[in-house]
């Protein structure tokens, strides 16, 4: 299958700092990237998608000055989150979508996790 | 996208089949059934998905019941490693390949 990567893997930062995490798709590419948030013994929840050449759409209750998202090449979304707090230390995943030819599926990276002190 | 129940855990013998069972009577007629599972601290793996005939690959088999409204996910010889969160998705095609997640059932393997 295809295969997606996130950068980095596990990050710990200061409170009011800002924290930026790569999603990339190696071996395809993809005009639509999602960012998930996973707290602790609970499911995904879905923060945003992101399309290639335009802005985000972020779903209802997730601000988004504080997480920014860029998805500037066909292969690469970014997600910021500017001024972090120990309350966004989570799991952050994010996932491609391949599509084409009969197919259309979605892969996910492997997960970054933020701990902000 | 119709909502799915998934029991919240499961436990399986190692080598035994796993079957873990979802319910989502409320799904449409163009609505897929997806499965995909997250092993601890990792991504979702996609597993199989289907509309409304069984289907089977190297890693499952989906069974939808011809109603629709429920379906299993069937793992034939369950091992240590097939233990994980296994999550039921229902997506439709105007969705824009969206996955909502529930809550998922947690399946553990036992040696």
């Amino acid at each position: 299958g295809a295969v997606v990567s996130q950068h980095p893997s596990r990050v710990i930062c200061k409170s009011g700092t800002s924290v930026k995490i790569e999603c990339r798709s190696l071996d395809f590419q993809a005009t639509t990237m999602f960012w998930y948030r996973q707290f602790p013994k609970k499911s995904l929840m879905l923060m945003a998608t992101s399309n290639e050449g335009s802005k985000a759409t972020y779903e209802q209750g997730v601000e988004k000055d504080k997480f920014l998202i860029n998805h500037a090449s066909l292969t690469l979304s970014t997600l910021t989150v500017t001024s972090a707090h120990p309350e966004d230390s989570s799991f952050y995943i994010c996932s491609a979508r391949a599509w084409g030819q009969g197919s259309d599926e979605q892969y996910f990276g492997p997960g970054t996790r933020l701990t902000v002190t | 996208d119709a909502k799915t129940t998934q029991p919240p855990s499961m436990d399986c013998a190692e080598g035994r089949a796993a079957n873990l069972p979802c319910n989502h009577s409320t799904i449409s007629g163009n609505e897929y059934v997806y499965w995909y599972r997250q092993i601890h601290s990792q991504g979702p793996q996609y597993i199989i998905h289907g509309l409304k005939n069984n289907e089977t690959n190297e890693m499952a088999s989906l069974i939808i019941t011809e109603d629709r409204k429920s379906s299993t996910l069937i793992l034939p010889h369950a091992t240590l490693r097939d233990t994980a969160v296994y999550y039921c998705i229902v997506r439709s095609e105007t969705s824009g390949s969206r996955l909502t997640f529930g809550e998922g059932t947690q399946l553990t393997v036992n040696p």
